[in-house]
């Protein structure tokens, strides 16, 4: 049962390009994290997504991000026009449905620079 | 604002000694408070969670304190391993979100 996907998991653009993560759940799993972890800092949840529903985005900065998690293929974190500030780790996280909060399962991350 | 308070920022033990990561929280409303361990270029990964009416839960040579009244608790680790050099993160749950502390780099030492 392979784990939870991350690709890229490096992504170079420059400011003002667009950056776009996907993540591939655990098979069976319908819920998906998205979190951003900034260097010596702990992750910080960004948006809670089921298939085409967005359940929770109060972690998401108000612009250029978006997320989604359509009914075929993987969930895709989108930033538009970045900045150097979007340089961080993003890490997707999938879990089960019916689960405790916890029980998430994290992919490797994508790690994102901007220059 | 930080939700989840954690120190401390590195710890250095050697092998065999006892690893101790404290935590605090304010929120009396987190629900589960799980402890996550990463190793570098890796996601996160579950270690030991434990609920607010548990004092402690112990699994293999983990074990979480638990102190309501205070709004702290801990992850001790036993005869740490050099394989137990990781970077490790509290959190807590509520309303279906995790928030994370801000990570203890812990190094054993041979």
């Amino acid at each position: 049962n392979a784990g939870v996907m991350q690709n890229p998991r490096h992504l170079v653009r420059r400011r003002g390009q667009e950056a776009r993560l996907r993540c591939s759940p655990m098979k069976g799993h319908s819920h998906v994290y998205w979190y951003r972890q900034l260097p010596e800092e702990g992750l910080k949840f960004m948006v809670y997504l089921q298939k085409e529903n967005i359940i929770d985005e109060s972690g998401m900065p108000k612009e250029r991000f978006s997320a989604e998690f359509p009914k075929e293929g993987p969930s895709i974190l989108r930033i538009q026009q970045v900045v150097r500030g979007d340089s961080a780790a993003y890490f997707c996280a999938s879990s089960p449905l019916n689960s405790v909060a916890y029980e998430q399962y994290f992919g490797p991350g994508t790690r994102l620079t901007v220059t | 604002q930080q939700q989840v308070k954690q120190s401390p920022q590195s710890l250095i033990v050697q092998k065999g000694g006892i690893s101790i990561i404290n935590c605090a929280y304010e929120n009396t409303a987190f629900d589960y408070f799980p402890w996550y361990q990463q190793f570098p270029g890796k996601g996160p990964a579950l270690l030991i969670a434990i609920r607010p009416d548990v004092s402690e839960k112990k699994e293999g040579r983990f074990t979480i304190s638990f102190n309501k009244s205070a709004k702290q608790f801990s992850l001790h680790i036993m005869d740490s391993q050099p394989g137990d050099s990781a970077t490790y993160f509290c959190a807590a749950t509520g309303a279906n979100n995790l928030f994370f502390g801000t990570g203890t780099r812990l190094t054993v030492i041979p």
